[in-house]
C-alpha cells in the first residue's frame, strides 16, 4: 500500500534561517509527489510537484523540494524563512491505482519566529 | 481565473439530519475529488468523479454519497449525521483525466460542518 510519512509534527525556525520539512514515501512504481500548504480555516494551496526529471523542484513562494529516490524522500526546503510561512504543510503522493486520489501525510506545522 | 468554489462555508446540523455540500470546479476541470479533514484522522479521501461517473471511492460508510453534473459541478451528501462527521470537507478539481497522475489538484476553501 502506498503511504506518506511526515516524521515531525512541528518544526520551529527563526525568521531568515533556512527551513526543511521532511517527507518520506512508500509507493510501487514511479511516484508523483506533491506539497501543499494550509493556512487557518482555509483549503490547501498547491506549492510544487515532482513527476519526473530534475531532482530539485522549484515551486511557489520561494519553496523547493528535493526528490531522493534512494532514500524515498521528498523534503520541502526554503533558503530563508518568513513569519508568513507559518502554516500547516502536507506532503502527498498520487495513488498508483490511477485516477486522481491523493494520499496525504499527517501534516507538519511550521512555526517561524521573528 | 476563478478557483474552486465550495458552498456553504459553514454549516451546523443536528444528529440524524442530512446535509448537502456543493463544489464548483475550476473552469475546464472535469475531475472532482472530495476529502474529509479532521484533527484525529487527517485528510482522508472520500470519492472522485469524472464525466459524471464515480471513479474511485474511499473507505467511508454508505451514508456518504456524491454526484457530478454535466457541467462538472459536484455535490456530496451525508445522511443520518453523526457527531463524528464534524469535519472540514474539501473539494479538489484537476485538469487530468483518470490515470493522468501528473496534474496537480486545486482545492476549495472547504465547508466546515459541525454536528451537534
Amino acid at each position: 500500500a502506498q503511504s506518506v510519512a511526515q516524521p515531525e509534527d512541528q518544526v520551529n525556525v527563526a525568521e531568515g534561517n533556512p527551513l526543511t520539512v521532511k517527507c518520506t514515501y512508500s509507493v510501487s512504481g514511479n511516484p508523483y509527489l506533491f506539497w501543499y500548504v494550509q493556512y487557518p480555516n482555509r483549503g490547501l494551496q498547491f506549492l510544487l510537484k515532482y513527476i519526473t526529471g530534475d531532482n530539485l523542484v522549484k515551486g511557489s513562494y520561494g519553496f523547493e523540494a528535493e526528490f531522493n529516490k534512494s532514500q524515498t524522500s521528498f523534503h520541502l526546503k526554503k533558503p530563508s524563512a518568513l513569519v508568513s510561512d507559518s502554516a500547516l504543510y502536507f506532503c502527498a503522493v498520487r495513488d498508483s491505482g490511477g485516477y486522481n486520489k491523493l494520499i496525504f501525510g499527517a501534516g507538519t506545522r511550521l512555526a517561524v519566529h521573528p | 481565473k476563478a478557483g474552486v468554489t465550495q458552498t456553504p462555508r459553514y454549516l451546523i446540523k443536528t444528529r440524524g439530519q442530512q446535509v448537502t455540500l456543493s463544489c464548483s470546479p475550476i473552469s475546464g476541470h472535469r475531475s472532482v475529488s472530495w476529502y474529509q479533514q479532521t484533527p484525529g484522522q487527517g485528510l482522508q479521501f472520500l470519492f472522485e468523479y469524472f464525466s459524471e461517473t464515480q471513479r474511485n471511492k474511499g473507505n467511508f460508510p454508505g451514508r456518504f454519497s456524491g454526484r457530478q453534473f454535466s457541467n462538472s459541478r459536484s455535490e456530496m451528501n451525508v445522511s443520518t449525521l453523526e457527531l463524528g462527521d464534524s469535519a472540514l470537507y474539501l473539494c479538489a478539481s484537476s485538469l487530468g483525466r483518470p490515470g493522468q497522475g501528473n496534474t496537480e489538484a486545486f482545492f476549495g476553501q472547504g465547508t466546515r460542518l459541525t454536528v451537534v
